[in-house]
């Protein structure tokens, strides 16, 4: 069964650092998505990304954050410099076409020092 | 804005036991719910979803307008069923399609 892959598993860096964070969605998908879940809390909605542009952003989603997908395959999360609170699990997910179920990543653990 | 709320954070049963896992949501519109489940060390996955009615390993979830509620209901629990378990909720309609989730219930079932 066709899976969305994340990687790095898992990301330590410094405050201040950029990170990408990286997402291959399912072959045939067209919608894209980030989540985020702080430790302890809900996963929370970043962004969603269709026909190579940002389709909604939640007010986490800030000038520090920017997504791209600078291939067929890949679906990136750029954190331009990072901040301890932004340290969380990202999640990656998509879908075949709106409305239709988001499939997940297993996640990418950020862990800012 | 929407919410979903799962009022329980841990819920331990024993095996055969009849399970309930909590979730009511505040919108006030048509809303798509759903149940994700993530097993240990595992990625998030599609349990359940309102619309399709149906039953997935054992679990149901009827949605309740009135009550604005969408627990998942299994009458017999097994071993493998302990899991940490989210509700979500999705807006119908436009072009709003990001989940918002709950909080999550840890199932511990008990041999």
């Amino acid at each position: 069964e066709p899976e969305v892959t994340q990687t790095p598993s898992h990301q330590v860096t410094q405050m201040g650092q950029e990170v990408i964070l990286r997402c291959v969605p399912i072959s045939n998908h067209l919608y894209f998505y980030w989540y985020r879940q702080i430790l302890g809390q809900k996963v929370e909605f970043l962004v969603s990304f269709y026909n190579n542009e940002i389709s909604e952003k939640s007010e986490i989603f800030d000038d520090q954050f920017s997504v791209e997908r600078p291939d067929g395959s890949n679906f990136t999360l750029k954190i331009r410099s990072t901040k301890l609170e932004d340290s969380a699990m990202y999640f990656c997910a998509s879908s075949e076409s709106l409305g239709l179920i988001q499939y997940f990543g297993a996640g990418t653990r950020l862990s800012v020092l | 804005a929407q919410r979903v709320t799962q009022p329980e954070k841990l819920l331990s049963v024993f095996k055969g036991a009849p399970v309930e896992l909590k979730c009511n949501y505040s919108y006030s519109g048509s809303p798509e719910l759903f149940w994700y489940v993530q097993y240990s060390r595992q990625r998030l996955q599609l349990l359940l979803r309102h619309i399709s009615r149906e039953s997935i390993k054992g679990f149901t979830a009827d949605l309740n307008k009135g009550e604005t509620s969408f627990h998942l209901k299994k009458p017999f629990a097994q071993e493998e069923d302990s899991a940490m378990y989210y509700c979500a909720l999705r807006l119908s309609g436009g072009s709003n399609y990001k989940l918002t989730f709950g909080k999550g219930t840890l199932l511990t079932v008990n041999p």
